[in-house]
């Protein structure tokens, strides 16, 4: 069945670092992509989504660019801010009403 | 727009009891979902709706109903609190499936005692 495999964290990057965190998957057909970020307390909400293979997602400073030939979807963003601590989940969904999470990842970005 | 809300937002129930959690969405969507979030285990849904009046089961979703009699209420429903029910419940609306960004409650976190 579709999957999808996000890095173990929590990573913890000083202000300013560049981020990476890695995302795979494995799913029949052309799934939607998403990264979700969820805030201390908060429900989850989208960052960013690519719908098709070489798509770019981008929002607030992130990238994610959907590659089919690597089945990944890897979240970067060149400086990191306090602000962007919480944990954030890959998420892809094949067309129906199904949605499958990665685990999640926590960032911890240090002033 | 209140977008997805839920409540209660903090409940601890003894083993046994009962009790429903509500979701309500202001957007018109067609599509509702029950999630729950444990350590380790990222979102599992548990059941999940695609109109009003219709239900589905998810991936988890023993020891639980559902009810969706509006279009824009889903209600979540445990007959019997087990300790393994401890974790935060999240509900979610979509417009439809598929390419559609899930909106999310601020979640309700259950402590069965």
């Amino acid at each position: 069945g579709d999957s999808v495999t996000q890095m173990e964290g929590p990573v913890t990057l000083s202000e300013e670092a560049f981020l990476t965190i890695n995302c795979t998957y494995t799913a029949t057909g052309y799934p939607s992509l998403f990264w979700y970020v969820q805030y201390p307390g908060e429900g989850l909400q989208l960052l960013l989504k690519a719908t098709k293979a070489d798509d770019k997602g981008s929002n607030k400073g992130f990238e994610a660019t959907y590659r089919k030939e690597t089945t990944s979807f890897h979240l970067e963003k060149g400086s990191v801010q306090v602000s962007d601590s919480a944990v954030y989940f890959c998420a892809l969904s094949s067309g129906t009403y199904k949605y499958i999470f990665g685990t999640g990842t926590r960032l911890k970005v240090l002033a | 727009n209140a977008g997805v809300t839920q409540t209660p937002k903090f409940r601890v129930l003894k083993t046994g009891q009962s009790m429903t959690l509500l979701c309500a969405q202001d957007m018109n969507h067609e599509y509702m979902y029950w999630y729950r979030q444990d350590p380790g285990m990222g979102l599992r849904l548990i059941h999940y709706s695609v109109g009003e009046g219709t239900t589905a089961k998810g991936e988890v979703p023993d020891g639980y109903n559902v009810s969706r009699l509006k279009k824009q209420n889903f209600l979540l429903g445990l007959e019997s609190a087990a300790p393994s029910q401890t974790s935060v419940y999240f509900c979610a609306s979509s417009y439809y499936g598929g390419n559609n960004e899930q909106f999310f409650g601020p979640g309700t976190r259950l402590t069965v005692l």
